[in-house]
């Protein structure tokens, strides 16, 4: 069964930038599928950020392109997420998750960052 | 319209029957799937596809599509189903993700 795990600093200055690991277990990303990053800030809905196929194929989040960088390391089995110039508005819970089939099948228990100074 | 929307809060008596709206034009094009997220918890996906539930989600879930609205009922609604309802699919180019505002389900 995959399991997903994010890591990373819980706190990021405002005009820094956030880092993010996913870590899977359970399966091997060189595989195949879909993997991505979905944000939630306090008392609010679900947002999509960007999403990777194994092969490096990304897409972003248009609102968001400017500042997403995803990429994956299929050596370490793990896929990460930059957000550059970070703003109090970035303060989330960030969620990592699988794409199978057009479903989001696999979901990390999310890490909330703050961006605060 | 690259947009999903949902009602923001619906609430059911217990036992009894609730259908939870999602539209948009992706709809159209493609299937939404549904997440169920409790306080404090990551989302779970309750229903997929056509009408697919995962292994371990009840029966009383069950999901449906009509032109650009997907729909999310419960039959049955229990205390533990209260919770926020997200829907989610592609947007027509099918490059990028969308989700709905989210439904906050109240089990009366």
């Amino acid at each position: 069964q995959v399991q997903l795990q994010e890591s990373g600093p819980g706190l990021v200055k405002p005009s820094e930038t956030l880092s993010l690991t996913c870590a899977v277990s359970g399966f091997s990303i060189s595989s195949g599928y879909y993997w991505g990053w979905i944000r939630q800030p306090p008392g609010k809905g679900l947002e999509w950020i960007a999403n990777i196929y194994h092969s490096g194929t990304t897409y972003y989040n248009p609102s968001l392109k400017s500042r997403v960088t995803i990429s994956v390391d299929t050596s370490k089995n793990q896929f990460s997420l930059r957000l550059s110039s970070v703003t109090a508005a970035d303060t989330a819970v960030y969620y990592c998750a699988r794409e199978a089939y057009d479903v989001l099948t696999s979901w990390g228990q999310g890490t909330l960052v703050t961006v605060s100074s | 319209s690259s947009e999903l929307s949902q009602d923001p809060a619906v609430s059911v008596a217990l036992g009894q029957t609730v259908r939870i709206t999602c539209q948009g034009d992706s709809l159209r094009s493609f299937y939404a799937s549904w997440y169920q997220q409790k306080p404090g918890q990551a989302p779970i996906l309750v229903i997929s596809g056509k009408n697919n539930r995962p292994s371990g989600i009840p029966d009383r879930f069950s999901g449906s599509k009509s032109g650009n609205t997907a729909s999310l009922t419960i039959t049955g609604a229990q205390a533990e189903d209260e919770a926020d309802y997200y829907c989610n699919c592609r947007d027509i180019t099918g490059n990028q993700w969308l989700f709905g505002g989210g439904t906050q389900l109240t089990v009366l």
